[in-house]
């Protein structure tokens, strides 16, 4: 079956600027992550949704981040003002059995976002 | 979560199995190891997970040891589509996945 997708592939910016991000995430999957990954490192958890709540916003760096899931399905991740530190991949992640031990998040292929 | 600590880098011959070890000395009762792989330029790729016994899927072996302070993952067969980060995760119920720099696994031709 269809596995999560994420629009655009890629985006390029001018700093100052806002951006949406989209994540469709698998069909059925409840539960809905976002991570940022800089070059180099490791994915770096930013948000979780359960349905259309934001069950967890700890690793939001700061206010200019905000993500929503109106209809508990497609999540769309909105940063403001951008800045250069903000480029970075950004990946989406969904998961049928949300925060269980034996959960498993299968990830999409990322947005890579650029800030100039 | 259970701090993991992996080799920065491996390299394996095309072909022949590769071993890939994960040291999780603080892992607690409840938390699962997790193995994902992520090749340049995509998503992080799940393989395999298990909480107290070996585990096998149609994709790699995950062998825990008895005191569950470390854990290898085993690819049989490696091929240059093996060649990947590697990240080994100790994740709890209800916590986050953490991921570390991982292990850059170089399968050589």
């Amino acid at each position: 079956g269809a596995g999560v997708s994420q629009t655009p592939s890629n985006k390029v910016t001018e700093k100052g600027k806002y951006v949406e991000l989209r994540c469709d995430p698998i069909s059925g999957h409840t539960a809905l992550y976002w991570y940022r990954q800089s070059l180099g490192q490791g994915p770096e958890f930013l948000i979780y949704f359960q349905g259309t709540g934001a069950a967890d916003d700890s690793g939001l760096p700061n206010d200019r981040f905000f993500a929503v899931r109106p209809e508990g399905s497609v999540s769309t991740l909105k940063i403001q003002r951008t800045e250069r530190g903000d480029s970075a991949v950004y990946l989406c992640a969904s998961s049928h059995r949300p925060r269980e031990s034996a959960d498993t998040q299968y990830f999409g292929p990322g947005t890579r976002l650029t800030v100039l | 979560d259970a701090k993991t600590t992996q080799p920065p880098s491996m390299d394996c011959a095309e072909g022949r199995a590769a071993n890939l070890p994960c040291n999780h000395s603080t892992i607690s009762g409840n938390e699962y190891v997790y193995w994902y792989r992520q090749i340049h330029s995509q998503g992080p790729q799940y393989i395999i997970h298990g909480l107290k016994n070996n585990e096998t899927n149609e994709m790699a072996s995950l062998i825990i040891t008895e005191d569950r302070k470390s854990s290898t993952l085993i690819l049989p067969h490696a091929t240059l589509r093996d060649t990947a980060v590697y990240y080994c995760i100790g994740r709890n119920y209800g916590q986050n996945f953490v991921f570390g720099p991982g292990t850059r696994l170089s399968v050589l031709p």
